[in-house]
């Protein structure tokens, strides 16, 4: 079955320090990536996705993340955190194969919250 | 364009009532999603609706859901009777037509906040 894990629940860095958020997936086949964040009290927000090609994904917000088949990675990177980037983080996978041309099938990880000092 | 619409933002009732959430999805979008947001659980996709019809309700708990939509404006979610594991945060999500999805994401809705006492 898919699954999604964020092994970090919680990470707290310093305004203006970079950012790794890590994701892995289980999936056996060539899964389509999602990172979504979600502010206090509001829905979630694409940040990025992979489907195919260029495995160094660019999103919105300053944020990138890279595609690793051999890790079964898709980690949320940042080179210089803003205070605004306090949020939830979340990883999702869809089943390419039953993409349905939708992106609602998808199996979300558990989140990492993020705190930003000043 | 006013994004999707959730109402009540929180609904707080007892043990045993009937609930219902309300979504709109944005004008335009064919697909409209549930899904629920626990602590434990995380977010779970507990149906999804294309062109009104329910296309995977496999994410429903209990018998005690049900979804319907009856219109390309408009679902709702209910839960009858409610009980306290069903607190939680419930967010309504749509997309756009499938010819286009594949660069468009999923919109989501602010939420209702359950919680049953």
């Amino acid at each position: 079955a898919q699954s999604v894990t964020q092994p970090d629940i919680h990470i707290t860095v310093s305004e203006g320090a970079s950012l790794e958020l890590r994701c892995n997936y289980s999936y056996g086949a060539t899964p389509y990536l999602f990172w979504y964040v979600q502010s206090p009290g509001q829905g979630l927000q694409l940040l990025l996705k992979y489907f195919s090609g260029d495995t160094l994904v660019q999103g919105i917000k300053g944020f990138e993340a890279e595609f690793k088949r051999s890790q079964s990675s898709f980690n949320l990177r940042k080179p210089s955190v803003h205070w605004s980037d306090a949020a939830e983080y979340f990883c999702a996978v869809s089943d390419q194969r039953n993409y349905g041309g939708s992106q609602g099938n998808l199996i979300f990880g558990k989140g990492t919250k993020l705190s930003v000092k000043p | 364009d006013a994004g999707v619409i959730q109402s009540p933002r929180h609904e707080v009732t007892e043990m045993g009532q009937e609930v219902t959430l309300r979504c709109k999805p944005i004008s335009g979008h064919d697909y409209l999603f549930w899904y629920r947001q626990t602590m434990m659980r995380g977010l779970e996709l507990l149906i999804y609706f294309n062109n009104n019809v329910p296309i995977d309700d496999s994410g429903m708990p209990e018998d005690r859901f049900s979804a319907k939509m009856p219109n390309a404006s408009f679902s709702t979610l209910k839960i009858q009777p409610s009980e306290p594991r069903d607190s939680a945060v419930y967010f309504c999500a749509s997309s756009l037509p499938p010819q286009s999805s594949y660069n468009s994401p999923l919109h989501f809705g602010n939420g209702t906040r359950l919680t049953v006492t």
